[in-house]
């Protein structure tokens, strides 16, 4: 079975541009994560979908990040513009319905540096 | 708001070592509990879970964790460790009327050949 996917792997940008991290989570599976882990810290969870719709988004900086999954499979997350403590790795991670009782699959993360 | 606590920060281990990792977490009620390792290179992957029932879990490779409700505790334990041990591990929990599960900060384990 194809693990989730995420692309690109790492990006350098400086600070106020735009950039934008794809996912493609394991077929089948409605629920997706984008988490951010900051170096030293564990993953925190910045939205949650249930096929195309938000389940949680309490965490993401709504006045810079956004994200969708159109038609309850890929998804995007962008962030615009982006910040010196945007830095981190993002991950993305997907089940086949909620974490209560279904195991996340995490992707390889993207690696952003902020300059 | 949910919290966990994971103790040590950085271990470092000879081989055969035995292993005890701490994890506590906040909330009294109902939870879900997780340990999730991130060989170096690798993804983050599920290590083992309690939901219910037996509060001792046996995960993959020889790990095992002890649900202690009265300590809100939730250690990781191997008995002999390997060189192939050598990872980061995170305690992670999840309130179920939440769907959404907290991590904490992980211990990265370096096992000495």
């Amino acid at each position: 079975e194809a693990g989730v996917a995420q692309s690109p792997r790492y990006k350098i940008i400086e600070k106020r541009q735009s950039v934008a991290f794809w996912c493609n989570p394991i077929s089948g599976h409605a629920t997706l994560y984008w988490y951010q882990q900051i170096l030293g810290q564990g993953p925190k969870l910045l939205i949650q979908f249930q096929n195309n719709g938000v389940v949680d988004d309490s965490q993401l900086p709504k006045d810079r990040f956004s994200a969708e999954r159109l038609k309850g499979v890929d998804s995007t997350l962008k962030i615009q513009p982006a910040k010196l403590e945007d830095s981190a790795v993002y991950l993305c991670a997907s089940s086949l319905a909620t974490p209560s009782f279904y195991e996340q699959y995490f992707g390889p993360g993207t690696r952003l540096t902020v300059t | 708001a949910q919290s966990v606590s994971q103790h040590n920060h950085h271990v470092i281990l000879s081989e055969a070592a035995s292993l005890e990792l701490g994890c506590n977490y906040s909330y009294g009620g109902t939870v879900n509990l997780f340990w999730y390792v991130q060989y170096p290179g690798q993804h983050l992957q599920l290590l083992l879970k309690y939901f219910s029932g037996d509060p001792l879990v046996k995960g993959i490779k020889g790990f095992e964790a002890e649900f202690i409700k009265s300590k809100f505790s939730f250690n990781l334990r191997k008995p002999s460790v390997q060189w192939s041990d050598t990872a980061e591990y995170f305690c992670a929990v999840n309130e179920p009327r939440d769907d959404k599960i907290i991590f904490g900060k992980g211990t990265r384990l370096h096992i000495l050949p």
